[in-house]
């Protein structure tokens, strides 16, 4: 299993919503990632976790909330967002210092 | 930081012919990957050039990493429709990578 799967495909939340995104890859990768890509734009680093522990997290705002429950399983959790939030997240994967694949992302929607 | 200026930003061509994205920088990458988007869909991996001078060929793609590993180009010989996309170049490790501005490439029949 060669692939980085991720639900739901689409996502449409109001400002006081709660809701996850989930990742999940099989490849035995111990690196997981979490990018946010606006339209026309390249994908930005929001949170790294290597060994389903959280190493990185580029000054994201509190309302995105990552978790990582083993190590084929990587979620974000939602709260409170705002409409310029509204984006593609991709997750990705990778051996610790390899080549990261990505999942096919969520197109989110904040109303 | 270690920054990567692609260039052109934007490139619209015919079917046929042939096409060079440039990815630069200040800074020495131990690896650089290409990747290539379509829209509402993830980055998908091309290649990934690792040792300077290195070329690689995927069928009518060429790619290219500097003798100095701060630079790589891809080369695109006989454009086809189906090349059409975003195409990234990307460097970094573990710690999350950093990418270019992408170049957006239209092939039109």
């Amino acid at each position: 299993d060669t692939e980085v799967t991720q639900t739901p495909k689409h996502l449409v939340m109001g400002m006081t919503n709660k809701k996850s995104l989930k990742c999940e890859q099989h490849m035995g990768h111990r690196a997981m990632y979490w990018y946010k890509q606006k339209a026309k734009k390249p994908p930005e680093l929001m949170f790294v976790y290597s060994y389903e522990k959280l190493s990185i997290n580029e000054s994201v705002p509190s309302r995105f909330s990552p978790e990582c429950p083993n190590s084929s399983l990587l979620n974000l959790h939602l709260h409170a967002l705002q409409p310029e939030d509204s984006a593609l997240y991709l997750c990705a994967s990778s051996q610790v210092r390899g080549e990261q694949f990505f999942g096919p992302g969520t197109r989110l929607t904040v109303l | 930081t270690q920054l990567l200026e692609q260039s052109p930003q934007f490139l619209s061509i015919q079917e046929g012919e042939n096409l060079t994205v440039y990815c630069n920088s200040s800074s020495v990458f131990s690896s650089l990957q290409w990747y290539r988007q379509e829209p509402g869909e993830g980055p998908v991996l091309l290649v990934t050039v690792v040792t300077g001078g290195e070329v690689k060929k995927l069928k009518r793609l060429t790619f290219q990493f500097g003798d100095a590993r701060k630079d790589s180009s891809l080369h695109i010989t006989a454009a086809q429709p189906g090349d059409t996309g975003l195409y990234l170049c990307a460097g970094g490790g573990a710690d999350g990578l950093t990418f270019g501005k992408g170049t957006h490439l239209i092939i039109q029949p």
